[in-house]
């Protein structure tokens, strides 16, 4: 039972053009969320986050919005670079004594020059 | 540098083998966490300790096993192991019992492969 998913392996985009990975989401209690990083022959690194009170949170050229509604977030990236080029993992985690992460599958953005 | 180390970095071992891989967290931290990644799948959450005690278990196989020391490196035991073990381990760690806002931090991982 995927409880996070990632429904798209691959995304490629031009450079300087927005970047949008999708990730939608089926347990109710999820009230955090986080993306993260991955390039080749390294761990996961934190990229972003936003709790399910609200619906947009920014951090330079990268916005997560959150509908939750629809339990769906959406990572976008304005302007792509290069270097963004990695695999996107959509996360999410329940209040609860453990707290664990939930990850989806993966999205690998390659941004062309 | 995360870090998070993990040990080694690469790993190849036969069918029906068992190997240990070992991770220590960031300094301060108290949670690890193990997780896989298989081909084109995403993390799989497999145990979490907290200061010495495990706190929670995921899809881990019955012929895995963990455990945290006193140091609070963590260790990750495979055994009789199958072709279809062969992945990446990541350990991660958190300064808490479970994620903070930024989630966990991750160690660079294990390469596990099973021939």
């Amino acid at each position: 039972d995927q409880q996070v998913k990632q429904n798209s392996p691959s995304l490629s985009v031009q450079e300087g053009r927005i970047s949008i990975l999708n990730c939608d989401y089926t347990n109710s209690m999820f009230d955090y969320f986080l993306w993260y990083k991955k390039y080749p022959a390294e761990g996961p690194t934190f990229l972003i986050s936003i709790s399910s009170i609200k619906d947009k949170n920014e951090d330079g050229r990268f916005t997560v919005f959150l509908n939750k509604s629809a339990k769906h977030l959406s990572l976008h990236i304005v302007p792509s670079q290069p270097g963004d080029s990695a695999v996107y993992f959509c996360a999410a985690s329940a209040q609860g004594s453990a707290r664990q992460l939930t990850f989806g599958s993966g999205t690998q953005l390659t941004v062309l020059p | 540098d995360s870090g998070v180390t993990q040990t080694p970095k690469h790993l190849i071992t036969a069918t029906g083998q068992r190997v240990t891989l070992r991770c220590s967290p960031r300094s301060g931290d108290l949670s690890v966490y193990w997780y896989q990644q298989s081909l084109d799948q995403g993390l799989q959450f497999l145990i979490q300790y907290y200061n010495g005690e495990e706190r929670a278990k995921g899809n881990i196989l019955e012929r895995f096993s963990a455990q945290q020391f006193p140091d609070l490196h963590s260790e990750l035991n495979l055994s009789s192991l199958e072709l279809g073990d062969s992945a990446l381990y990541f350990c991660a760690s958190s300064p808490q019992r479970g994620a903070t806002p930024s989630g966990y931090t991750f160690g660079s991982g294990t390469r596990l492969t099973v021939v």
